[in-house]
């Protein structure tokens, strides 16, 4: 069973453009969930999507934003582009729309910010 | 969303059990108890999780005390490649919203 695929793995941008990363849930999960890692603010939750539905948001600025498709396909959005947008972004599945199950992170996406 | 408390680092011979400790005092009954670890530059893992009765899977042991206040993760065999970010997380039943702390950082050595 393929795992979370998320693309590209490395981006790099400048200030002021902005960027879409996308994630692909294993196969059945039907919520997705966002993370920013920085090596200041550590691993923080962006927002969870169900069934194309956004349930869960963090605290974030309006810049950020996501979405998901009828297929469970996941895209986050970062518009503006900042140097603090720098970080690596991780999308997680999980099979049940309930906290009881394990979520599976993809290897992230890696995004510079020049 | 219960506060976990885990010391920053912690050393391990390889072939040791490790015992990683949280404390959640606040936790709710609604909370499970997770844990992740995050290896050098990869995605966090699933490694257990529980709400109040021990719990064993192929990859560790979790032990949550009866008033659920605090758990040990336990790997009874560590090797090199356990060497990562341990993070324990109080996950409110109805929700995907995992809150991390700064986590543990094991350093398991020959």
């Amino acid at each position: 069973k393929a795992g979370v695929t998320q693309t590209p793995r490395y981006l790099i941008k400048t200030r002021g453009q902005q960027v879409t990363l996308s994630c692909s849930p294993i196969s059945g999960h039907r919520s997705v969930s966002w993370y920013q890692q920085t090596p200041g603010q550590g691993l923080q939750f962006l927002f969870e999507y169900f069934s194309e539905t956004q349930r869960n948001k963090g605290n974030f600025p309006g810049r950020f934003s996501g979405r998901q498709f009828s297929n469970s396909r996941s895209e986050m959005n970062v518009s503006t582009l900042e140097l603090g947008d720098s970080a690596l972004y991780l999308c997680a599945s999980s099979l049940s729309d309930r906290g009881r199950n394990e979520q599976f992170f993809g290897p992230g996406t890696r995004l510079t910010v020049l | 969303d219960a506060k976990t408390t885990q010391p920053p680092s912690m050393d391990c011979a390889e072939g040791r059990a490790a015992n990683l400790p949280c404390n959640h005092s606040t936790i709710s009954g609604n909370e499970y108890v997770y844990w992740y670890r995050q290896i050098h530059s990869q995605g966090p893992q699933y490694i257990i999780h529980g709400l109040k009765n021990n719990e064993t899977n192929e990859m560790a042991s979790l032990i949550i005390t009866e008033d659920r206040k605090s758990s040990t993760l336990i790997l009874p065999h560590a090797t090199l490649r356990d060497t990562a970010v341990y993070y324990c997380i109080a996950l409110h039943y109805n929700t995907d919203k995992l809150i991390f702390g700064t986590g543990t950082r094991l350093q398991v050595f020959p």
